[in-house]
């Protein structure tokens, strides 16, 4: 079945620092979204990629779709306090009607003040 | 508000005890999604559904049940719970099933 990488499994930066997050599917995806989940709470929806090649950015937050459609990064610029979390990607396949979301594990983020 | 309603959020059971984990969503999505959240795991679909009386299985369905009668509840049945699924559980919804999800606040299940 499909199989999503993500790597790193942990990050700790100091605040202000930079942050990337890889994920890496097995198969071509036809899209892919990413989550945050706060400690203590439930993962919520930040964003969708589902072009080839695409490059979304929401404040300091930039996502990329790789050409192939099977990778895709978050990239955090300037850390915060109130971006620790963890981080998912989620991929779903090609296939018409394919509705299965496959998670990535994660990268929890702690940031040093 | 917009949401998912998970319950209960925490629970404690023995095993062998039938309980069932209500969601209800509020927002007319049609497809909705449970997930189990282990440490080292991450997040793991159980089953899904694209709409009234269609579901599917995901991942990880052994062991779990589900229904669809109505659009906006979908609730997990554990017929014979047993240590292994003690976890946190999650149910989600989407409009379309290919876009966002929206995520309820968890139930966190032990079984002893």
């Amino acid at each position: 079945g499909q199989q999503v990488m993500q790597i790193p499994q942990y990050q700790h930066v100091q605040e202000g620092e930079d942050f990337t997050t890889y994920c890496n599917s097995s198969t071509t995806l036809s899209n892919i979204q990413w989550y945050k989940q706060r400690p203590g709470g439930h993962p919520v929806f930040l964003i969708q990629l589902v072009k080839s090649g695409e490059v979304k950015k929401q404040k300091r937050l930039t996502f990329q779709f790789g050409e192939a459609k099977k990778n895709s990064s978050l990239h955090i610029t300037a850390t915060q306090t109130t971006d620790v979390g963890t981080y998912f990607c989620a991929g779903q396949g090609p296939g018409a009607g394919s509705y299965q979301l496959t998670f990535g594990k994660g990268t929890k983020l702690s940031v040093i003040p | 508000e917009a949401q998912v309603t998970q319950n209960p959020r925490y629970l404690i059971t023995v095993t062998g005890k039938k309980l069932t984990v209500t969601c209800s969503q509020n927002m007319n999505h049609e497809y909705m999604s449970w997930y189990r959240q282990d440490p080292g795991l991450g997040l793991r679909q159980i089953y899904y559904s694209m709409n009234v009386e269609v579901t599917d299985k995901g991942d990880v369905p052994e062991g779990y049940k589900v229904s669809r009668k109505e659009k906006r509840n979908f609730p997990l049945i554990l017929e014979s719970p047993s240590p292994n699924q003690t976890s946190l559980y999650f149910c989600a919804s989407s409009l379309q099933g290919t876009y966002g999800y929206t995520f309820g606040s968890g139930t966190r299940l032990t079984v002893v």
